[in-house]
């Protein structure tokens, strides 16, 4: 079984400009889970989706963070502008039906903002 | 926000010991997870527990819901070199939207 594949796997912006990053999570998991890891820290949700509902955004900073999931599938996660505090790996996760209480994380995408 | 206290923070022990951390909070929670992360990867799931007072092992790995609902502790027994990472803890809340909180990370270091 395939895991949860994220790209691009490293990312270098400067302050104030926009970024786009993609996760595929494993084929049949319902739900997906994109998180923020700033360095030292453990993982922070900033989304859950259910198919293509969104779940819980409530720590999305939703002034520059936006995230969907057109087709219950595959999900792009847009930052626009960066500041410098969004360096950080932005790890994606899934889960299935059954699989409510446990989630799968892809390998992240590492974010610096100059 | 809710928050999981994990200690410690970091350790350094020789190849061989066991080891052991923990994670509590204020909160009660109806799952525990732990993950290891190595560098460059994401955290990857070593052991969930679904009740309290549950004990499970995973190989090496042995891991405790606690009785209160607040707490979990994961053991290593004897150390192998491949061991060294971040641990995290993970809790998902009784109440709300169910989602998981993260512990602050144990970093393992083994001296061989």
């Amino acid at each position: 079984e395939a895991g949860v594949a994220q790209s691009p796997r490293y990312k270098i912006i400067e302050k104030r400009q926009s970024v786009a990053f993609w996760c595929n999570p494993i084929s049949g998991h319902a739900t997906l889970y994109w998180y923020q890891q700033i360095l030292g820290q453990g993982p922070k949700l900033l989304i859950q989706f259910q198919n293509n509902g969104v779940v819980d955004d409530s720590q999305l900073p939703k002034d520059r963070f936006s995230a969907e999931r057109l087709k219950g599938v595959d999900s792009t996660l847009k930052i626009q502008p960066a500041k410098l505090e969004d360096s950080a790996v932005y790890l994606c996760a899934s889960g299935g039906r059954y699989q409510l209480k446990t989630q799968y994380f892809g390998p992240g995408t590492r974010l610096l903002v100059l | 926000g809710q928050q999981l206290n994990q200690s410690p923070q970091s350790m350094f022990i020789q190849e061989g010991e066991d080891v052991s951390m923990n994670c509590t909070s204020s909160s009660i929670f109806n799952t525990w997870l732990w993950y290891k992360q190595d560098p460059g990867e994401g955290p990857v799931l070593l052991i969930a527990l679904y009740k309290a007072g549950e004990l499970t092992s995973n190989g090496r790995l042995t891991a405790q819901f606690g009785i209160t609902r607040k707490d979990s502790f994961l053991n290593i027994s004897a150390s192998i070199p491949s061991d060294v990472g971040i641990y995290f803890c993970a809790g998902r809340l009784i109440q709300g939207a169910q989602k998981l909180v993260f512990g602050q990370g144990t970093r393992l270091t083994i001296n061989p």
